[in-house]
């Protein structure tokens, strides 16, 4: 059964930390796997990843993806309060339109 | 931008009601999605659209039924709302074709009571 498993399920910081997310996945058929954040409402897209060890970066946050290890880590360096929210990991399964979601990482930056 | 819209933000319904959570796109995107989302359970696929009036299940379909009958709307019918429908509907929408990201709507929070 394909699955996408994230790590750890919740974490506490204080602002200036810097914080690494963990993605892993057993999906057959693997297409891309994407990143995810979620406020209070709708989860907003954040990276898309398709190639193995070509990191993406938007501003403070950047992404890889390791298709050895089928896993993926985000990380966020200087953190701050704004970046409090579920931080969700997906997977593309080629051949068909599914995404399979991990159940989130639950991130709280304290001030 | 893409902007993907849900009709209602909360609904409080009825068991044994009929529920329609409509969702409407602006991106002209192929593919619909419909997902619930549930503590500790993640967001489980329902239903999705990949054309107009096509439709294939999700994970989770049974006491839902959809409807696609324009490209840019897609709606999530409840024939008879139970209480363990109670939970947190997400709108998704995506461009067909290769590694393409989803967009989602802001959620319809569905208290059955």
């Amino acid at each position: 059964e394909d699955k996408v498993v994230q790590s750890p399920l919740s974490l506490v910081v204080h602002e200036g930390d810097t914080v690494t997310l963990n993605c892993s996945y057993e999906v057959t058929n693997f297409r891309s796997l994407l990143w995810y954040k979620q406020e209070k409402k709708a989860p907003t897209f954040l990276f898309m990843l398709t190639s193995s060890g070509i990191e993406k970066k938007s501003g403070r946050l950047s992404s890889i993806l390791d298709k050895k290890e089928l896993s993926s880590i985000l990380n966020i360096t200087a953190t701050q309060t704004g970046d409090s929210a579920i931080y969700l990991c997906a997977v593309a399964h080629s051949g068909t339109y599914k995404y399979i979601f991990g159940t989130g990482t639950r991130l709280k930056v304290l001030a | 931008d893409v902007k993907v819209t849900q009709s209602s933000r909360y609904l409080v319904k009825r068991t044994g009601e009929k529920v329609f959570l409509e969702c409407v796109q602006d991106m002209d995107h192929e593919n619909m999605f419909w997902y619930r989302q549930d503590p500790g359970l993640g967001l489980r696929l329902i239903y999705f659209s990949y054309d107009v009036k096509m439709k294939e299940k999700g994970d989770i379909p049974e006491g839902y039924s959809v409807s696609r009958e324009k490209k840019e709307r897609f709606s999530l019918i409840l024939e008879s709302a139970s209480t363990n429908q109670t939970s947190m509907y997400l709108c998704a929408s995506s461009l067909s074709g290769g590694a393409r990201a989803q967009y989602f709507g802001p959620g319809t929070r569905l208290l059955v009571l």
